[in-house]
């Protein structure tokens, strides 16, 4: 099945500064990578994703890319901000019968201000 | 637009006690549906999914069970709680893929 594993677990960062959380999966039916943001006490809530026929995709300060040959991708924010501080999920999953998505073990990202 | 519903947002059980969380989605009809564990300081480990009415897969042996009675409701129990049942309980549904969770229950096992 597939496993997805996350780096690094923890990270800090002075606000302002760019942040690069990154994953590797193993099954090579994947093709959708969503990414999830956690605050303290609350359901995680999506925040980015990127499809297979696609290599980059962006959305303000946060931007993904995807290597589908060395089966990595990476979320990418930008000009952090205090409240970009979260624990942040990487995901992945093939298109089959039941959308099984399996998660990567998150990071936790602080900005300092 | 769809919606989906958990409660109770928290709970304080003692060990050796039965539980029901129960999670319904509004605005969508045959969701996939999904049982969410996740510990303290911890990853998203699934439980449970279903692709519709009365079927349900497990993805790990363990004292907790899960049902779906109608198509849009979805239901976590266990008949004897254990300590390491305490957690944050999230229900999902989902569409193309992409997963949406509920507020999520804490449970406390005392």
């Amino acid at each position: 099945g597939e496993n997805v594993e996350q780096h690094p677990s923890t990270l800090s960062v002075q606000e302002g500064d760019s942040a690069v959380i990154k994953c590797t999966y193993s099954d090579s039916a994947s093709n959708y990578f969503p990414w999830y943001k956690q605050e303290l006490g609350k359901r995680p809530q999506l925040i980015i994703d990127i499809r297979s026929n696609v290599g980059e995709k962006k959305d303000q300060r946060i931007a993904v890319t995807l290597n589908k040959t060395a089966k990595h991708f990476s979320l990418h924010i930008t000009e952090t901000q205090p409240e970009d501080s979260a624990v942040y999920f990487c995901a992945a999953s093939a298109e089959t019968s039941y959308d099984k998505v399996i998660f990567g073990p998150g990071t936790s990202l602080s900005v300092i201000p | 637009s769809q919606t989906i519903h958990q409660w109770p947002a928290t709970l304080v059980q003692p060990v050796g006690s039965p539980l029901s969380l129960e999670c319904t989605v509004e605005g969508t009809s045959n969701p996939n549906l999904y049982w969410y564990r996740q510990a303290a300081g911890r990853g998203l480990q699934l439980l449970f999914y279903s692709v519709g009415i009365g079927q349900i897969s497990s993805e790990v042996p363990q004292n907790l069970s899960a049902s779906r009675p109608q198509d849009r409701q979805f239901i976590l129990s266990s008949k004897k709680l254990l300590l390491s049942d305490s957690g944050f309980y999230l229900c999902a549904w989902s569409v193309h893929n992409t997963i949406y969770f509920g507020e999520g229950s804490w449970l406390t096992v005392v």
